[in-house]
């Protein structure tokens, strides 16, 4: 197993352009979540899905942004319309049934919005 | 919903010098408590975890205990490596069930820097 994968590793795009970024988690975890952090931050939560569905969904993901797993394996997330306040680093995780264990975290894609 | 509050940083040591984080969370019920760690050009790795009350994580000569009395888990290490230069984060995750089941809460983060 190769861990959490990410990609791109980074992504530089133009104010008002679409962006998709790509997760692919762990083959037997069945939770897969999206985090964005920002410089001096924690990581803060976007959302999440428990195989195909996607159960919660944080006030920061405002109408721009759209995640998606389709078949309960890998996830996308799109930003369209992007604005340099979304210049931050994207960061996956999955995670197994079991409540006791933490995640294991993607290298994450950095964004940078000019 | 769970928040994390971390000591404040950044934190310089010397090598083998003994390092505390400071970490004290507010949440509903009883969940489960992480430190993670963050290396220069890196991902998040899971550090160590405590479940319940009292339990003691441990890793790579770290510690941290599961304080319900005082909503705490700071993190101690007894004599500290170059190596160990990182950011450290706190985190919080709720139980199933609860609103916060699922997702993690992290502080900010607390940037350590050993000097040999």
């Amino acid at each position: 197993d190769t861990g959490v994968s990410q990609d791109p590793r980074h992504k530089i795009t133009k104010r008002g352009q679409n962006v998709t970024f790509r997760c692919d988690p762990i083959s037997e975890h069945n939770r897969l979540y999206w985090y964005r952090q920002t410089l001096g931050q924690g990581p803060e939560f976007l959302t999440y899905f428990q195989n195909e569905a996607q159960l919660e969904k944080s006030r920061l993901l405002s109408d721009r942004f759209s995640a998606e797993r389709p078949k309960g394996s890998f996830s996308t997330l799109e930003i369209q319309r992007t604005e340099q306040g979304d210049s931050a680093m994207y960061l996956c995780a999955s995670s197994g049934e079991t409540n006791n264990y933490g995640y294991t975290f993607g290298s994450g894609t950095r964004l940078t919005v000019v | 919903g769970n928040s994390v509050t971390q000591m404040e940083g950044p934190v310089t040591l010397s090598e083998e010098a003994f390092l505390t984080i400071n970490c004290t969370y507010t949440a509903t019920g009883y969940p489960s408590l992480f430190w993670y760690v963050q290396y220069p050009g890196e991902g998040l790795q899971l550090l160590l975890k405590a479940t319940k009350a009292d339990d003691k994580g441990s890793n790579k000569g770290f510690e941290a205990t599961y304080r319900k009395e005082t909503t705490s888990f700071h993190l101690e290490k007894g004599s500290v490596q170059v190596s160990d230069s990182a950011v450290y984060f706190c985190a919080t995750r709720g139980r199933a069930g609860g609103t916060s089941y699922g997702k993690l809460t992290f502080g900010q983060g607390t940037i350590l820097t050993v000097h040999p």
